[in-house]
């Protein structure tokens, strides 16, 4: 089984619509992170959360919400689809690592992705 | 801000190719720094990383230096493979309460 679980892996809808997209994981991490990935534009991120009640706005947040509901879930909301929101996101998790040299400093691990089609 | 630029791809290479994918970085501290790998239809996964200057990375026969004084962190294998068709991102991180920061990916297509 992954450590990371993102449901669905797929999902077509249509603007106006309500989408939530969930993350799970198993590794025991407190932060979480949520990612668009668009061709040419690589990674951006959306929101981050380093515990249950922190949750921090990334570089493209707007029309979108999250919610931690424990340390092992953390989901994405879209409260309204819209049709330039069509991209394949990715759930992460990391350790608390701090500091240079650090083992596991900022080392992320990653979902398998959701593609989302807004029509 | 903190930033990474990597080379546009794509590019194409024929097995058993020397690979150099530059990666270079703009940082305000002393970050660590990361290639991340993502085979087709998968999520990414760390490649190597290094912590510190002059550090060298290596896996899976890539291998990339730390290096402060040109603030590059450059991916090299001696010999693709087909199977090393994926895309590639160098990232980087400061130590402390900060994400990581990705470059935009460079896409590696190797042929037989």
């Amino acid at each position: 089984d992954a450590d990371v679980t993102q449901t669905p892996r797929n999902r077509i809808t249509k603007t106006g619509k309500r989408i939530m997209l969930e993350c799970s994981q198993t590794k025991g991490h407190d932060r979480m992170y949520w990612y668009r990935q668009d061709p040419g534009l690589g990674l951006r991120l959306i929101y981050y959360s380093f515990d249950v009640k922190d949750i921090n706005k990334g570089e493209i947040s707007d029309g979108y919400s999250v919610s931690r509901q424990a340390q092992a879930k953390f989901s994405l909301s879209l409260e309204s689809a819209i049709p330039n929101q069509t991209a394949l996101y990715f759930c992460a998790t990391s350790l608390a690592g701090h500091g240079r040299g650090g083992a596991n400093t900022g080392e992320l691990f990653f979902g398998e992705g959701s593609r989302l089609t807004v029509l | 801000g903190d930033s990474v630029t990597q080379m546009e791809g794509p590019v194409t290479l024929s097995e058993e190719a020397f690979l150099t994918i530059n990666c270079t970085y703009t940082a305000t501290g002393y970050p660590s720094l990361f290639w991340y790998v993502q085979y087709p239809g998968e999520g990414l996964q760390l490649l190597l990383k290094a912590t510190k200057a002059d550090d060298k990375g290596s896996n899976k026969g890539f291998e990339a230096t730390y290096r402060k004084e040109t603030t590059s962190f450059h991916l090299e294998k001696g010999s693709v493979q087909v199977s090393d068709s994926a895309v590639y991102f160098c990232a980087l991180h400061e130590p402390g309460n900060t994400p990581l920061v990705f470059g935009k990916g460079t896409r590696l297509s190797v042929i037989a």
